[in-house]
């Protein structure tokens, strides 16, 4: 049993270049989310999913794009990167939305340059 | 922005200290819960509180729920060197969209 997963753990990119993060979670779980863990700011919501096939918008949405297809995998792409996008990027998963523990990938760490 | 702060950002304390970081959001939660982060890791959940002044304890960690729901702490009596990392809350607020809201976190450092 994995857990959470990411892919890849790091990457560097140039401004401008796309790239997609991959979550994959085995643990059956409805809710998926991307979060973002910048210095002093604790993790931000960029995108979660309650369901496969749906997503929705978080606290920050903009410059990221999202899908789901299948249950298990929870996909962040970036279409056109910026410096501002350099961070650590978590996927979680949960059974349920409210009063359920999230359970945390291991974080990918992305240098936009 | 961030709707939910935390206090202090920093803590160095001696190993036997005791610690103590606070959360606090301007609007009602519906619950909070408290993830550990341990240098170059993952946020893992330790807790989860629910009731207005709720208290539970974990070992050497006490958790406590604001009465109006509205702040939270987590108390380490006893610091050992494996509590080191950052702490941090979330909560649900109740007029919400049910997203977690995280806070700033706490960053926990403990000299032996």
């Amino acid at each position: 049993n994995a857990g959470v997963t990411q892919t890849p753990k790091f990457r560097v990119l140039k401004t401008g270049q796309s790239m997609t993060l991959l979550c994959a979670q085995d643990m059956n779980h409805e809710y998926m989310y991307w979060y973002r863990q910048d210095p002093g700011m604790g993790l931000r919501l960029i995108h979660y999913s309650v369901g496969e096939g749906t997503t929705a918008k978080g606290e920050v949405p903009d410059g990221y794009n999202v899908s789901r297809l299948k249950k298990q995998n929870f996909l962040l792409g970036l279409e056109s990167a910026a410096p501002s996008q350099t961070s650590v990027y978590f996927c979680a998963s949960s059974p349920g939305l409210v009063g359920y523990e999230q359970y945390f990938g291991p974080g990918t760490r992305l240098t936009v340059t | 922005g961030q709707q939910v702060m935390q206090i202090p950002q920093y803590q160095h304390v001696q190993e036997g200290e005791d610690f103590t970081t606070y959360c606090n959001s301007s609007t009602t939660l519906s619950n909070i819960q408290w993830y550990k982060q341990r240098p170059g890791g993952h946020p893992v959940f330790l807790i989860q509180l629910v009731k207005s002044g709720e208290v539970k304890k974990q070992k050497r960690l006490t958790f406590q729920f604001g009465e109006a729901k509205k702040n939270s702490s987590l108390h380490i009596t006893a610091t050992q060197t494996t509590d080191v990392g950052t702490y941090f809350c979330a909560g649900i607020r109740v007029d919400s969209s049910y997203k977690l809201i995280f806070g700033s976190g706490t960053r926990l450092l403990v000299r032996p």
